[in-house]
């Protein structure tokens, strides 16, 4: 089994539903983040959570919310999806020994297709 | 602040030829640098890191990356690409108060026979 599940893997939907996109990990890491990979930009920092009460955004958290349900789960929505967030979305952890230099590990990635 | 800038967002070798893919990044503190690839359909898995202990750096699958701080560059190597190389590669950069990593915008590489 993956350290890092991300569900659902592929979702489509359609303009205005609410989507959300969760996360949970085995490793023990405090740490969770999610980020969002397009073509030719690479990957980029939506929220992240050092801990349960820590929620914070990153570069391009608008459109999106986020909960820390607990230690081992996070999960992104999106409360009105529009096409513009059509993406491939990642999950990532880190821990105590990584998390000092930034190392990632991640899950393998949930595409969604908003129409 | 951070950045990262990859050079060459389509690289193509041919099979058993070598690969380079360059990185350079910015940073305002000592950095910690990443090389991670992505197979088709698959999350990211780390190929090799600088923690500010030896310049070079060994990863797996037999890429190896430098560490130059006057040039400020991360360049990526394996001296013979195979076909199973094929693959997105991001550089990254972190360190800091905040932890976090910010990616390039990405490599891909094409190997043909």
């Amino acid at each position: 089994d993956a350290d890092v599940t991300q569900t659902p893997r592929n979702r489509i939907t359609k303009t205005g539903k609410r989507i959300m996109l969760e996360c949970s990990q085995t490793k023990g890491h405090d740490r969770m983040y999610w980020y969002r990979q397009d073509p030719g930009l690479g990957l980029r920092l939506i929220y992240y959570s050092f801990d349960v009460k820590d929620i914070n955004k990153g570069e391009i958290s608008d459109g999106y919310s986020v909960s820390r349900q607990a230690q081992a789960k996070f999960s992104l929505s999106l409360e009105s999806a529009i096409p513009n967030q059509t993406a491939l979305y990642f999950c990532a952890t880190s821990g105590i020994r990584s998390g000092a230099t930034g190392e990632l590990f991640f899950g393998e990635g949930s595409r969604l297709t908003v129409l | 602040a951070q950045s990262v800038t990859q050079l060459g967002s389509h690289v193509s070798v041919s099979e058993g030829a070598l690969v380079l893919l360059r990185c350079n990044y910015s940073s305002s503190v000592p950095p910690y640098l990443f090389w991670y690839v992505q197979y088709p359909n698959q999350g990211l898995q780390l190929l090799l890191k600088y923690t500010s202990a030896a310049t070079l750096v060994k990863g797996i699958n037999g890429f190896e990356a430098e560490f130059k701080k006057s040039e400020t560059s991360f360049h990526l190597t394996k001296p013979s690409a195979h076909m199973s190389d094929a693959a997105e590669y991001f550089c990254a950069v972190g360190g800091g108060a905040t932890n976090k990593l910010i990616f390039g915008t990405g490599t891909l590489l094409a190997v043909q026979p």
